[in-house]
């Protein structure tokens, strides 16, 4: 068991590109989850699979994210028409019915000049 | 909506001293979750201790223990003989029993004083 991964560690866009992120959670790990932090704040949820289902997602999720999980493996976040304002540290984490707590990855930084 | 609020944005503690962490929380729910979690600088967020809302008694894990005061709606976590290596942002955390999403406080620093 490697834990959550998340690919790349960094990405540096220029403003109006596309990113897309990704996550491989813990193996075997049926839930999903995506969260959003910003320097010296704690994260915010974005949205949840359960499997392949994407089963909420939050407001703060505009219309340029989406996010998929095909087959209830890994998960891909894509932001597109990236903005000064979406640079954060994307978390994925996952979780299984058996665990109360979710496992989190190291992040992935976006930065958009 | 639950809301998890923690009112120290920063705090200090000398090595081998004691610090308590405050954390509160709002739900109308009855059965879920509380978690505190440890952020190391640039590095993954960990668990630290979990409470189930059920549990009368309060959480230990070694050196960290929780104060579940459930009709105060407070989730205290109290670090004992403190290490350089606590040193970190520490998130409360909630979960309902009912749903899978985990909502975060906006976390507390803890600087540790050699």
């Amino acid at each position: 068991d490697t834990g959550v991964s998340q690919d790349p560690r960094h990405k540096i866009t220029k403003r109006g590109q596309n990113v897309t992120f990704r996550c491989d959670p813990i193996s075997e790990h049926n839930r999903l989850y995506w969260y959003r932090q910003t320097l010296g704040q704690g994260p915010e949820f974005l949205t949840y699979f359960q499997n392949e289902a994407q089963l909420e997602k939050s407001r703060l999720l505009s219309d340029r994210f989406s996010a998929e999980r095909p087959k209830g493996s890994f998960s891909t976040l894509e932001i597109q028409r990236t903005e000064q304002g979406d640079s954060a540290m994307y978390l994925c984490a996952s979780s299984s019915t058996q665990n109360t707590e979710a496992f989190f990855g190291q992040g992935t930084r976006l930065t958009v000049v | 909506a639950q809301t998890v609020t923690q009112s120290q944005p920063e705090m200090s503690v000398q090595e081998a001293e004691t610090v308590t962490l405050s954390c509160t929380y709002d739900t109308s729910e009855s059965d879920y979750y509380l978690f505190w979690y440890k952020q190391p600088p640039s590095r993954q967020m960990i668990l630290v201790i979990r409470q189930e809302a059920y549990k009368q008694q309060n959480a230990t894990e070694n050196r960290f223990s929780v104060n579940f005061q459930k009709a105060a709606k407070s989730f205290s976590l109290k670090i004992s003989d403190s290490q350089l290596g606590d040193a970190a942002m520490y998130f409360c955390a909630y979960r309902s029993a009912g749903d899978d999403k985990i909502i975060f406080g906006k976390g507390t620093r803890l600087h540790i004083l050699p």
